[in-house]
């Protein structure tokens, strides 16, 4: 089983609607991330999360909201989806901030 | 602005050459770096790391270069082998910033 989780790992929803990314892990770590990739422009973080009680925007969070239910998930929502969130997200953790980041298998949405 | 770059979007080299992917960063206080690989479908996945107080360390079939004088970062991959064709990230981190910022990525191609 992976260690890091994605559920869906593909999603199509229309402009307006509202939806969820979960993310689940299994390592125990407190730290965890949400990234989005789009073609040639890398990944750039939506959310950061290093504990239940601490939440951080990042360098693109307009649009995105977040939820850390617990220490092993982490929930991205769009509240309402525009076609430029099309895009590959990603969930990662880790242990520290200068330590390897554990990355999920990808989302990939498309906002119709 | 800060930023992490690389050189070529695409690399192509034949099956058994050794293989050089280059990262260029322009925060002189970056003090962690990591090389991550992607494959099609998948989510990065650690390669290896170093930190600023060394200039190169070594892995399996992998290196990696730190200049920090002209700050630079490589990835040299020797034998390179068909499974090694991926999209390759580097990413940078400083004491003070929550998460990994990374690079748009440079795409291996290896040729039979």
């Amino acid at each position: 089983d992976a260690d890091v989780t994605q559920t869906p790992r593909n999603r199509i929803t229309k402009t307006g609607k509202r939806i969820m990314l979960e993310c689940s892990q299994t390592k125990g770590h407190d730290r965890m991330y949400w990234y989005r990739q789009d073609p040639g422009l890398g990944l750039r973080l939506i959310y950061y999360s290093f504990d239940v009680k601490d939440i951080n925007k990042g360098e693109i969070s307009d649009g995105y909201s977040v939820s850390r239910q617990a220490q092993a998930k982490f929930s991205l929502s769009l509240e309402s989806a525009i076609p430029n969130q099309t895009a590959l997200y990603f969930c990662a953790t880790s242990t520290g901030v200068n330590t390897e980041a554990f990355f999920g298998q990808g989302t990939r949405l498309t906002v119709v | 602005g800060e930023s992490v770059g690389l050189h070529l979007p695409t690399l192509s080299v034949q099956e058994g050459d050794n293989s050089i992917i280059n990262c260029a960063y322009s925060n002189s206080a970056s003090d962690y770096f990591i090389w991550y690989k992607q494959e099609s479908g998948k989510g990065p996945q650690f390669i290896i790391d170093i930190r600023s107080n060394m200039d190169k360390r070594q892995g399996q079939r992998v290196t990696v270069l730190l200049n920090k004088t002209v700050k630079h970062l490589s990835l040299q991959i020797a034998a390179t082998q068909p499974g090694d064709s991926a999209v390759y990230f580097c990413a940078e981190n400083y004491a003070g910033r929550r998460a990994l910022t990374f690079g748009s990525g440079t795409r291996l191609q290896v040729q039979p």
